[in-house]
Order: structure tokens, then sequence, then C-alpha cells
């Protein structure tokens, strides 16, 4: 089974910086590689699939980039509704789907 | 717009049953893969089952296999989550995900949870 590892695990910034968050695979993958967003009491959004493609009214501050084992979401300037709990997710042969183990923004 | 509105949980001593369901809306529900995907307090995210567009395959993970039973009824819209002899480390919030026909399948739409304690 493919095991995806993101960090760091926490990220503590301030509005207006960029963040970088990764996230590995233990072995190389397709692009299918999602990203997404979890705020407390919201439904989780999708931001980003196949590895770079942002979902439908996602702001362009938010971009995907990587492929093989390396990914990595990119948030080039933070806004205070950014800070959550991000996953990242792959999705090999159909119905096989693993989450990253989540990486937590928090505000500085 | 896309409506997932999941409904059934509470409090569930081990060993007792529980269904979930998830009513949609905003789509034409018979054309896409659904998902429960939970969250155990303080946890990430784990897949729990998925059903296909027509219901004739349905996938389990393992933690679950043989316990949870993931069902639809398109006529109605309706999704559900069948939950068998559950155990405390089910206890989670369970979301009910639509699966994107597009590459990749990402998840492209989720309800808002329905909270589920096992507890004796």
């Amino acid at each position: 089974d493919i095991v995806l590892t993101q960090s760091p695990a926490t990220l503590s910034l301030s509005p207006g910086e960029r963040a970088t968050l990764s996230c590995r695979a233990s072995q190389s993958l397709t692009t299918y590689l999602a990203w997404y967003q979890v705020k407390p009491g919201q439904a989780p959004r999708l931001l980003i699939s196949d590895a770079s493609n942002r979902a439908a009214g996602i702001p362009d501050r938010f971009s995907g980039s990587g492929s093989g084992t390396d990914f990595t979401l990119t948030i080039s300037s933070l806004e205070p509704e950014d800070f959550a709990v991000y996953y990242c997710q792959e999705r090999g042969y159909w119905p096989s789907l693993t989450f990253g183990q989540g990486t937590r923004l928090d505000m500085k | 717009q896309v409506q997932l509105v999941e409904s059934g949980g509470g409090v569930v001593q081990p060993g007792r049953s529980l269904r979930l369901s998830c009513a949609v809306s905003g789509f034409t529900f018979s054309d896409y893969a659904m998902h429960w995907v939970r969250q155990a307090p303080g946890k990430g995210l784990e897949w729990v089952a998925v059903i296909s567009d027509d219901g004739n395959k349905k996938y389990y993970a393992d933690s679950v296999k043989g316990r949870f039973i993931i069902s639809r009824d398109n006529s109605k819209n309706l999704v559900q989550l069948q939950m068998n002899t559950p155990r405390s480390d089910d206890t989670a919030l369970y979301y009910c995900v639509r699966e994107d026909d597009s590459s990749g399948g990402p998840l492209d739409h989720w309800g808002q949870g329905t909270l589920v304690i096992v507890s004796s």
C-alpha cells in the first residue's frame, strides 16, 4: 500500500507569508494527487486535483506541483481564512485511495 | 448547487447497529460514485467505503470490512452506511463524499458530516 507522508506536521506563519506544504509518497504515483483543506465545523474542500489543477472557485494563491513521489502545495500569500489543516490524497487504481496524515497551518 | 446532507449519527453502544444516511441534490446522482470518509477525534481523514455509480461495486477499508455495508438508492438520491458491530475506534465524524468523474476521481464535494460516538 502507498503511504503518504506530509511535512511539516505543523507550520506556523503569519498572514501575507508564503506557505509550502510537502507530500511524499512511498512509491511513485501517477499525477492523481489531490489536496484538501479542512476547517473545524466545515465541510472539507477540494483545492487541487491531478497534482496541479485548481478546483472550481479556488483562489489562485493556491497552487500545486510535483510528480513521481514528491508533491507540494503552495499558498503564495496567506490570508486569515487559510489557516486550517491540509491533506494530500492519492488515487491509485480505483478504488484505492489514501490520505496523508495532514499538515496543520497555524497563525503565528 | 451540489448538496450532501448526512444524518443518523449519535451515540451507539458497542455491538449495536447504526445506519447513516446521506441525501444528495443538485446533480445527477446516478452518474457518480460515492464515498464515506471519517475523521476520528484529533486524527486525520480515513477512507471508509465506496460504491460505484450503479451500485454494483462496493469496496471497504480493511478496518470496517465485514462490519459495515454501503448502499445507495438512485431513485431516492440516497447513499447509506450500515454500521454493524461498531467498536470504540469507529467513533468519528463521518462524511458523505462525491467522487468527481474527471481524471483521477478527486473527492470534489463533501457533506458537513454526522458524528458517531460508540460508547457504553
